[in-house]
């Protein structure tokens, strides 16, 4: 079993549909991290958190350390969110441990 | 404007000829890794450093080697390279190990024929 696991893996949306994906993990963590992986392109962070809730324009992260899960949402979702997204976990060994992602396409 | 450079972001080689891949990022960051990102793996790390003259293993450290001399660099070494070391490898740094965004550099794929 992997230490992080990312649900769903694929998710086709329609544009201005309400997106969550979810982030599990195993191990006691410092930090967690979402990023996003457009085609071909580079990998972008989007937040980093170790507590509660965050909140960046339609994007909202959440975690709940208890439970150890985190939840990515994206509101009114648009084409041009479509990219992988990747949670990662700082464990206290200070690695990072990456889920496989989660491929979101969103169409018109 | 802050950000983390990557060369070459292109490379074609041949098993066993030694090459280089730098890194190096302008944001004063203590924490600096490398990672490489195979279809179905995803992104796993593979040497991370703490600060200058502190490095450590990741998860996938075989068949490389990382120097940290000064802050700001910190480059990727694959001294006889081999076909499974075809990759994409991304470098990242962030203001410390414990936390602190992950900037990423653009990415390097590396193909070994």
């Amino acid at each position: 079993k992997n230490e992080v696991e990312q649900s769903p893996q694929n998710l086709t949306a329609q544009e201005g549909e309400f997106i969550t994906i979810n982030c599990s993990y195993s191990v006691g963590i410092s930090a967690l991290h979402w990023l996003q992986q457009h085609p071909g392109g580079g990998i972008v962070s989007l937040f980093m958190l170790s507590s509660g809730k965050k909140k960046h324009g339609r994007l909202i992260a959440t975690i709940n350390i208890q439970e150890k899960h985190s939840s990515l949402h994206i509101t009114a979702s648009h084409p041009r969110d479509s990219a992988v997204y990747i949670c990662a976990v700082r464990g206290n060994t200070d690695k990072l441990i990456f889920g496989t992602g989660t491929r979101l396409q969103v169409f018109p | 404007e802050a950000q983390v450079t990557q060369n070459p972001r292109y490379l074609i080689t041949v098993t066993g000829k030694k090459l280089t891949v730098t890194c190096s990022q302008n944001m004063n960051h203590e924490y600096m890794s490398w990672y490489r990102q195979d279809p179905g793996l995803g992104l796993r790390q593979i040497y991370y450093s703490m600060n200058v003259e502190v490095t450590d293993k990741g998860d996938v450290p075989e068949g490389y080697k990382v120097s940290r001399k000064e802050k700001r660099n910190f480059p990727l070494i694959l001294e006889s390279p081999s076909p499974n070391q075809t990759s994409l490898y991304f470098c990242a740094s962030s203001y410390s190990g414990r936390g602190g965004e992950l900037f990423f550099g653009e990415g390097s794929r590396l193909t070994v024929l």
